[in-house]
C-alpha cells in the first residue's frame, strides 16, 4: 500500500496564477483533508471532502476550492496565488470517523 | 477564542534524560486530543491520542482537564525520539470526520 500520495512534490507558481495539486488517499479511506503549513508554522485546516462533498472548511478565502472524485482522490485549486500562498500542502486521508494519514506534500512556490 | 499553545519552540535534552512537551489549550467543551510527531525528511504521522491511553515509543500523554493541558512524556528520552512535535485537538463539527487543529511545534533534539 502507497499510503497517501500528492503530486507534484515541488511547484514554481507566478502571482496571479492559479494552481491544482492532486491527492491519492490510502487505500480504503474515504475522507480527504486539506492542510496548509507555512515556514516555522503548524498545519493550517483548509477543508475537508467525504461523499464527494466538502464537508468542514477553515479560515481560508474562496480562492481555495476543491474537489473530490468517485475513486476519494482530491484536488485543490488556489485562484489568483499570492506571495503569502508559498506553504507546504498537505493532504490527509482516513476512513470516516478515523484518524488522519497525511501524505508528503507539495511544496508550493510563488514568485 | 480557541487556541491550542506549545510554549517551547525548542527543546533539547541528553539521551536518558526524561522529556516533557508541553501543550495547553483553550476550548469550549472537551475535545478529543492527539500528537502528531514527523521525523527528518518522513511525513507527519500519528504518535497517540489521549482516549486509546497507549503508549506508543514510551511516550504517554495524560489529558488534564483541570489545567487544559496535554503534556507529552518519555522517563528517558532516545536519540531517535529527535523530531518535531505537534499537539492537535480535533475540533471537528458533529457528524463530520476528524478536524486537527494543530500547534505552532516542538522541534525535539536528543543529544548523544
Amino acid at each position: 500500500d502507497a499510503g497517501v500520495t500528492q503530486s507534484p512534490t515541488h511547484l514554481i507558481k507566478t502571482r496571479g496564477q492559479q494552481v491544482t495539486l492532486r491527492c491519492s488517499p490510502k487505500s480504503g479511506h474515504d475522507t480527504v483533508s486539506w492542510y496548509q503549513q507555512a515556514l516555522g508554522q503548524g498545519p493550517q485546516f483548509i477543508f475537508q471532502y467525504y461523499e464527494e462533498e466538502e464537508r468542514q472548511r477553515g479560515n481560508f478565502p474562496d480562492r481555495f476550492s476543491g474537489h473530490q472524485f468517485p475513486n476519494y482522490s482530491s484536488e485543490l485549486n488556489v485562484n489568483a496565488l499570492l506571495l503569502g500562498d508559498s506553504a507546504l500542502y498537505l493532504c490527509a486521508s482516513s476512513p470516516h470517523g478515523a484518524p488522519l494519514h497525511f501524505g508528503n506534500g507539495t511544496r508550493l512556490t510563488v514568485t | 477564542a480557541q487556541r491550542v499553545t506549545q510554549p517551547e519552540k525548542l527543546l533539547s535534552v541528553f539521551k536518558g534524560a526524561p522529556v516533557e512537551l508541553k501543550c495547553n489549550y483553550s476550548y469550549s467543551g472537551s475535545p478529543e486530543l492527539f500528537w502528531y510527531v514527523q521525523y527528518s525528511r518522513q511525513r507527519l504521522q500519528l504518535l497517540l491520542r489521549h482516549i486509546s491511553r497507549e503508549s506508543i515509543k514510551g511516550f504517554t500523554a495524560d489529558l488534564n482537564k483541570g489545567e487544559t493541558s496535554f503534556h507529552l512524556k518519555k522517563p528517558f528520552a532516545q536519540e531517535e525520539d529527535s523530531a518535531m512535535y505537534y499537539c492537535a485537538p480535533d475540533l471537528r463539527s458533529r457528524g463530520s470526520n476528524y478536524k486537527l487543529t494543530f500547534g505552532k511545534g516542538t522541534l525535539l533534539t536528543v543529544n548523544p
